[in-house]
């Protein structure tokens, strides 16, 4: 079975552009959900999709959104980036339900110059 | 608010020995994930805990889970470097309907 998916792995950017991540789920499972890892803060909950709903929400400003599609393939978007948000940005997917074991892609590494 | 604290939060251990990583939580669960991440690299998922008593073990590692207390613990047994890691512990609080709430992890360094 396919793990978790994510593009690109690495990516720089400069401050006030903006930037698009990808995540392919595991087959079968239809939440998807988003931290921000850092050395300072560390896993930090973003948001998680499920069935094309997002279903839960952590404490970051609108800049952050996120977007599932039909096949549960997920993107998140960060608009006018700021150097703090340097970051790992990691996907996970479950089968949102009963039990949340979640699996982990292999993130992506955003550095914002 | 749900609440998980892990200690200790750095542990550096001698290989050979045993030592035992603590996760408390704040409100009654009793859905419980272990998780590992070496340096630069992913979580990868290690223990599922889904009941009061619940133990599992994987090699060096044991997990174990007592609801009441609102504990659960990840035992090393006779450490070697390869368990060198992030371990984190996360709870779920309504499964399905609630995002799993993670410590902030505990850094273990196994040296000879």
């Amino acid at each position: 079975k396919a793990g978790v998916t994510q593009t690109p792995r690495y990516l720089i950017k400069t401050r006030g552009q903006q930037v698009t991540l990808s995540c392919s789920p595991i087959s079968g499972h239809r939440s998807v959900s988003w931290y921000q890892q850092t050395p300072g803060q560390g896993l930090q909950f973003l948001f998680e999709y499920f069935s094309e709903t997002q279903r839960n929400k952590g404490n970051f400003p609108g800049r952050f959104s996120g977007r599932q599609f039909s096949n549960s393939r997920s993107e998140m978007n960060v608009s006018t980036l700021e150097l703090g948000d340097s970051a790992l940005y990691l996907c996970a997917s479950s089968l949102g339900q009963i039990i949340n074991e979640q699996f982990f892609g292999p993130g992506t590494r955003l550095t914002v110059l | 608010e749900l609440k998980v604290e892990q200690n200790p939060l750095f542990l550096s251990m001698q290989e050979g020995k045993n030592y035992t990583i603590y996760c408390n939580y704040s409100t009654t669960s009793d859905r419980l994930y272990w998780y590992r991440q070496d340096p630069g690299k992913s979580l990868e998922s290690l223990f599922v805990l889904l009941s009061n008593g619940a133990v599992k073990q994987e090699g060096r590692l044991m997990a174990s889970l007592d609801t009441k207390a609102r504990l659960s613990t990840l035992h090393i047994t006779a450490a070697v470097h390869d368990l060198s890691a992030t371990y984190f512990c996360a709870v779920d609080l309504i499964p399905g309907n609630t995002p799993l709430v993670f410590g902030k992890g505990t850094r273990l360094s196994v040296i000879a």
